[in-house]
């Protein structure tokens, strides 16, 4: 069974400076699809940052990386000049094909603030 | 394009009563899920549809978890009887099908998610 873990429950940064949230995976697949998403307090999920299994680049978007690193199973998302905006609750997320289907399955999460 | 609908948004009921969440997915969108995320935690896939049929349901609770798909496009989830473990958040996603890229691969799009609270 695949298994996403976080081990970073809060995360404070400083506005303006980078920071990272750290994610290691565990599946047996060959093939499968990393992601991030934040979630606000507000609720809703928010789609950031793709990484496929077979990409040999890290994804980059906007302000957000994935630094993947395949052999160590770990899919760490960095993101540069910190805003207050990013202040929200952040998932990693593993997306595998079952049945013919795609399922995904998050992490715990890492709370990230932003101090001003 | 309009994203995925849910509703209602927040509902508190007592023990042993029943609730229905409802989910319209984002259009051709064959695939449809719903989520169960206790706080604090991440979300748990509770049941995933492709088009009108079941493809996998093995962490629904089916003795008091209903959900159903008709004709392939909005959901129904019910709760009866619920529990005082059953307050969360259940939050609906939709995808393409696999082998329709369209962007993203594999992207799941999420409605904001409908609030239970079971005094």
């Amino acid at each position: 069974a695949q298994k996403i873990t976080q081990t970073q429950p809060g995360m404070f940064v400083q506005e303006k400076e980078a920071v990272t949230l750290d994610c290691t995976y565990d599946t047996s697949d060959q093939s499968y699809g990393l992601f991030w998403y934040k979630q606000p307090s507000s609720g809703e999920m928010i789609f950031l940052i793709y990484q496929g299994s077979y990409d040999e680049q890290n994804a980059t978007e906007g302000r957000y990386s994935l630094n993947f690193q395949k052999a160590r199973k770990s899919a760490n998302l960095v993101i540069s000049a910190s805003q207050l905006g990013d202040s929200a609750m952040y998932f990693c997320a593993m997306t595998q094909f079952r049945r013919s289907a795609r399922q995904l399955t998050f992490g715990s999460g890492t709370q990230l603030t932003v101090l001003p | 394009e309009a994203g995925v609908a849910q509703s209602p948004r927040y509902k508190i009921i007592e023990k042993r009563q029943s609730v229905a969440f409802w989910c319209n997915p984002i259009s051709g969108h064959a695939t449809l899920y719903w989520y169960q995320q206790i706080l604090g935690q991440g979300p748990k896939l509770l049941i995933q549809f492709q088009n009108n049929g079941v493809v996998d349901d093995s962490q629904l609770p089916k003795d008091r978890f209903s959900a159903e798909r008709l004709k392939g496009v909005d959901s129904t989830l019910k709760i009866q009887p619920a529990k005082l473990e059953d307050s969360a958040v259940y939050l609906c996603a939709s995808s393409l099908a696999p082998g329709l890229t369209g962007g993203v691969t594999g992207e799941l799009f999420f409605g904001e998610g409908s609030r239970l609270t079971v005094l």
